[in-house]
């Protein structure tokens, strides 16, 4: 089936620094992916959509400087937590489209911890 | 907005059924998911169920979806200490999934 690689799952970095985060479709190209952060106990909020070869659409309140989402192919879609602080510490999941209706593909998730 | 509700917590005992409930505002929902997500990992989908259909059985789950309500719930037949983790409900708006804030289900011996 239909499988999403994210990477790293978990990062301690220090405020200030910048963090890369991957999500790779194994087996399929995903046209759309989609970042989500989920604080403790929490449900998933939609970070941003994005769309290979174009720009990402950012949920209302979402900081695009901040965090700055790259899908250059068909398989790959970054996220960069920019100039990160310690509220930036979240779990970040990202997410494939694949075959409607079923199929969307979540990633493990990213652990960020900033210090 | 969309909104997507669930109760935060569910205890049953192991073998007992489970019902999690979850109650949405769209009104033009097509689809509705439950996904299922173990501590420290991301989302497994479990099932997934179409608007215009009123139950969906799969193997030990079955959901219900009463669309004049706008209440969608799943049923975990015979319910295992493995089934123990937070269940998500999601509803797909227009283009991308909205989640409900989660049900942690706890399953004791």
């Amino acid at each position: 089936g239909a499988v999403v690689s994210q990477h790293p799952s978990r990062v301690i970095c220090k405020s200030g620094t910048s963090v890369k985060i991957e999500c790779r479709s194994l087996d399929f190209q995903a046209t759309t992916m989609f970042w989500y952060r989920q604080f403790p106990k929490q449900s998933l909020m939609l970070m941003a959509t994005s769309n290979e070869g174009s720009k990402a659409t950012y949920e209302q309140g979402v900081e695009k400087d901040k965090f700055l989402i790259n899908h250059a192919s068909l398989t790959l879609s970054t996220l960069t937590v920019t100039s990160a602080h310690p509220e930036d510490s979240s779990f970040y999941i990202c997410s494939a489209s694949t075959a409607f209706p079923g199929g969307y593909t979540f990633g493990s998730g990213t652990r960020l911890t900033v210090v | 907005g969309e909104d997507v509700e669930q109760s935060l917590f569910l205890s049953v005992r192991e073998g007992d059924s489970s019902v999690i409930n979850c109650t949405y505002t769209d009104s033009s929902s097509t689809y509705l998911y439950w996904y299922k997500q173990e501590p420290g990992a991301g989302l497994q989908l479990l099932t997934y169920i179409f608007s215009n259909m009123d139950m969906k059985q799969d193997q030990r789950l079955t959901v219900l979806l009463n669309k004049k309500d706008k209440h969608l719930s799943l049923r975990i037949a015979d319910t295992q200490t493995g089934d123990s983790a937070i269940y998500f409900c999601a509803d797909f708006n227009t283009d991308k999934l909205i989640f409900g804030t989660g049900t942690r289900l706890q399953v004791f011996p």
